[in-house]
This record gives structure tokens, sequence and C-alpha cells, in this order.
């Protein structure tokens, strides 16, 4: 059964530092977004990502956050400069219509 | 606005009992509602769904009714296995290529 896949499992990274975060979508899906769990907290979704573009992002996704789908398979996203508060985990999910399938996501630690 | 309202954990049952998680929405138009469970380090799978109201969506001996007329989607489970127990997620979607709004999370963890 095909599904997400996200790398790595598990980043930890200086505060300040730049982070890229990799996700391979399911092949035939159209839609893919970034979500984050801060530990605890609820799931938030940061971005969407439609025919090569942003179709939609949330107030967290400020100027630091940039998504990337440079070929055809994989979709990134690229944390410029680290702060504490961005430790959450990130999950990747993909769709062609209502459902989502979501990766088993990335655990960001910022020391 | 879009928003989804769960209930509160922790939640700890013996094995055999019955469960309910509760969950509110509230949505702009006609969402597709959810029920996600999150396994302990894992992701996000999905359990269930309903795309109407009135519509049952079930799975692995879980259910949950959409209702329109109490905007709501309580999770149900008529006897819980050790093998249950997970972080469960409420959330709806109002249309295709839109962004999840997800509740807070209701930790189940079911004793032998």
């Amino acid at each position: 059964e095909p599904e997400v896949t996200q790398t790595p499992s598990h980043q930890v990274t200086q505060m300040g530092q730049e982070v890229i975060l990799r996700c391979v979508p399911i092949s035939n899906h159209l839609y893919f977004y970034w979500y984050r769990q801060i530990l605890g907290q609820k799931v938030e979704f940061l971005v969407s990502f439609y025919n090569n573009e942003i179709s939609e992002k949330s107030e967290i996704f400020d100027d630091q956050f940039s998504v990337e789908r440079p070929d055809g398979s994989n979709f990134t996203l690229k944390i410029r400069s680290t702060k504490l508060e961005d430790s959450a985990m990130y999950f990747c999910a993909s769709s062609r219509a209502a459902e989502q399938f979501f990766g088993p996501g990335t655990r960001l630690t910022v020391l | 606005g879009n928003s989804v309202t769960q209930m509160e954990g922790p939640v700890t049952l013996s094995e055999e009992a019955f469960l309910t998680i509760n969950c509110t929405y509230t949505a702009t138009g006609y969402p597709s509602l959810f029920w996600y469970v999150q396994y302990p380090g894992e992701g996000l799978q999905l359990l269930l769904k309903a795309t109407k109201a009135d519509d049952k969506g079930s799975n692995k001996g879980f259910e949950a009714t959409y209702r329109k007329e109490t905007t709501s989607f309580h999770l149900e489970k008529g006897s819980v296995q050790v093998s249950d127990s997970a972080v469960y997620f409420c959330a709806l979607n109002t249309n295709t290529g839109n962004q999840f709004y997800f509740g807070t999370g209701t930790s189940l963890t079911v004793i032998p």
C-alpha cells in the first residue's frame, strides 16, 4: 500500500541553523501539506501546496519557512533560522481528495 | 471559522470497557469529518471518516456518526483492547485541497 515517507525521523539542530525536512508524498497525489505538533499540543496546519505553488498558509508559516517540490517526488520544508520554539513533530501529508494521508513525522529538536 | 473541540484526556479504561470520545465542530459549509489515531512513535493514521450528515464511519470496531443537528462526531467502541491504546484526533476538512482542522487529541490507555 502506498504511503507518505519522511526523512529524517529525528533532527537535532542548534538555534539559528537552517534545517530541511524531506517528504515523499504518494505518487499520484496532487495536494501536499505540512503540519506541526508541539509536544502536548494540537496538530497545527502550516501550509498547503498545489500545482507548484502555495495554496494556503497559516500565521505560523512566516518568512522563516519555505516549501519546495524540487522534483517529481520530493516535497521539502525549510526553516531558515531555527528558534527554540520550532521544536516540534512535523508531519507531511498528501491527498487527491478530502482524505489526507500523513507521514510518520520528523521530530525536530532545536537546542 | 472552522474548529474542532475534543474531549480532554487522558482516558484510562479497563479492557472490554465501552469507549466514548466526544467531538464537536464548528464549520462553514459542509465539512467532511475524520478520526485519526496516533500510536506511540508513529504518525497519524486515518481511523474512520464521514462525508455528509447522518453518515456513520466505522473501522476496527470503532464508530462515529456525523450529526449535523448537534454538530458532533463522537467516537465509540463497544469493547476496547489494550492494542487500542493511542492518541485519537478528531478533524474536519471543508474542501479538497484545504487544510485539516484538528482537535487537541485524546490519549487513551487501556489496561488489562
